[in-house]
């Protein structure tokens, strides 16, 4: 059982551009939620999270928007880099961290 | 602060074999969690370590095994390894575990032949 669906698996955005991944989950238990950016070869790096009392957090170029009721939050990342290629993985936390399956973003110059 | 240390960074084991990871937190993080992550079936939660005691436990089977000493630093075996238990082994600390976030370290690439 799939607990947080993501989606797309992959994505191709031009530089300058907004990427947008979206994930959903089942458990209303959750109660945290963090992205992580992964470049190959390395492990995940926090990158931005929010908490269910919040609708939308930014971070610079990088905003988490949360929609309680439809159980269901993206990434948005304003004008993106190439530097922001790597695959992307949402998460959802009870006790544990529960992973998406990840997005690989690719951001052409 | 020095983040997340894993050693080794690289394995080769042969089926049957044991083998045992061993993970550095960050200093003063008193949790420690482990993932595998495998293409097929992303990140998957391991078991998770808070002074010294399991305090969670993903579905795996009993061949995975940790633990966590005084100082936090944790090492996780897998026994009897099998061809499928080829992955990445991730470790992760954080202050308190359940509601700190979470920093990873690089990861043990572990390879099954």
């Amino acid at each position: 059982q799939q607990q947080v669906k993501q989606s797309p698996q992959s994505l191709i955005v031009q530089k300058g551009g907004i990427s947008i991944i979206n994930c959903a989950y089942e458990n209303t238990a959750f109660d945290y939620f963090p992205w992580y950016q992964q470049f190959p070869g390395k492990g995940p790096a926090l990158l931005i999270a929010i908490r269910p009392d919040v609708s939308e957090k930014k971070e610079g170029r990088f905003t988490i928007s949360f929609n309680k009721s439809a159980k269901q939050f993206s990434l948005h990342i304003m004008d993106s880099q190439p530097g922001d290629s790597a695959t992307y993985f949402c998460a959802a936390k009870r006790s544990t961290l529960t992973f998406g399956k990840g997005t690989m973003l690719l951001v052409s110059p | 602060k020095a983040g997340v240390t894993q050693t080794p960074r690289y394995l080769i084991k042969t089926r049957g074999q044991q083998v045992t990871l061993s993970c550095s937190p960050i200093s003063g993080h008193r949790s420690v969690s482990w993932y595998q992550q495998t293409p097929g079936q992303g990140l998957q939660f391991l078991f998770e370590y808070f002074s010294e005691t399991q305090r969670n436990k993903g579905n795996f089977p009993g061949r995975f095994s940790g633990r966590q000493f005084s100082n936090s630093r944790s090492e996780m075996n897998v026994s009897t390894l099998e061809l499928g238990d080829s992955a990445l082994y991730l470790c992760a600390s954080s202050y308190q575990g359940e509601h700190t976030e979470a920093f990873f370290g690089q990861g043990t690439r572990l390879t099954v032949v």
